[in-house]
């Protein structure tokens, strides 16, 4: 079975950069698929950040993607999420997912979410 | 940007109720377009994937339809474990992929 787990700081400064990682098991990344990053703000719908494949080819949100790095470590079977510049509207949580395009193009695992809040 | 409107945002219904949720996009999206279910807490869960093909493993009561611009989301028989927030996301334009803004269920 396929298991993402997210981790990182929960607490991020104003203006500092969010940094979340994702562990992947169940799974080898570099297999193949996508892997994205996918966040909630409280009380609002999802919105997509991005997604990286296992060449470390990336695909971003044209909305985040100047202050975003999605990077990719195939030997430890983890990605990676750095948002620079990070403001009140960036508190959310943040959600980890697999992107299958075997049927549909579908986030088909997910991790359990962390959440993230910016504040001084 | 492709826009996903869902509706209604909220409904109420009682446990054997068919219910009904529509998500519509700004251009036609072809059968791009799948839904999620979100319980409280969790993260979300694939159901329908292109639109109105049925994730194995997902029950039967659950179904999809719709191609282009609207799109349909129904539950047969609601049971008191289908409390959650069901959410619509299109594919057709990878960038970005967008998601509708998810309708909350409920039990009467």
């Amino acid at each position: 079975q396929v298991q993402l787990q997210e981790s990182g700081p929960g607490l991020v400064k104003p203006s500092e950069t969010l940094s979340l990682t994702c562990n992947v098991s169940g799974y080898y990344i570099s297999s193949g698929y996508y892997w994205g990053w996918i966040r909630q703000p409280p009380g609002k719908g999802l919105e997509w950040i991005g997604n990286v494949f296992r060449s470390g080819s990336t695909t971003y949100n044209p909305s985040l993607e100047s202050r975003l790095t999605i990077s990719v470590d195939t030997s430890k079977n983890q990605f990676s999420l750095r948002l620079r510049s990070a403001t009140a509207t960036d508190t959310a949580i943040y959600y980890c997912a697999r992107l299958q395009y075997s049927y549909g193009y579908a986030f088909d695992f997910w991790g359990q979410g962390t959440p993230v809040i910016v504040s001084s | 940007d492709i826009q996903m409107t869902q509706s209604p945002s909220s409904l109420s219904a009682s446990v054997g109720d068919t219910i009904t949720i529509t998500c519509q996009a700004s251009q036609d999206i072809g059968n791009y377009l799948n839904w999620y279910q979100q319980k409280p807490g969790q993260a979300p869960k694939l159901l329908i994937y292109d639109a109105s093909n049925l994730k194995t493993g997902v029950p039967s009561r659950f179904s999809g339809s719709g191609s282009g611009t609207d799109f349909t989301f129904t539950i047969s028989s609601l049971q008191p474990e289908d409390v959650a927030t069901y959410s619509c996301q299109q594919y057709s334009s990878l960038l970005p992929i967008t998601f509708g803004g998810g309708t909350k269920v409920e039990i009467k």
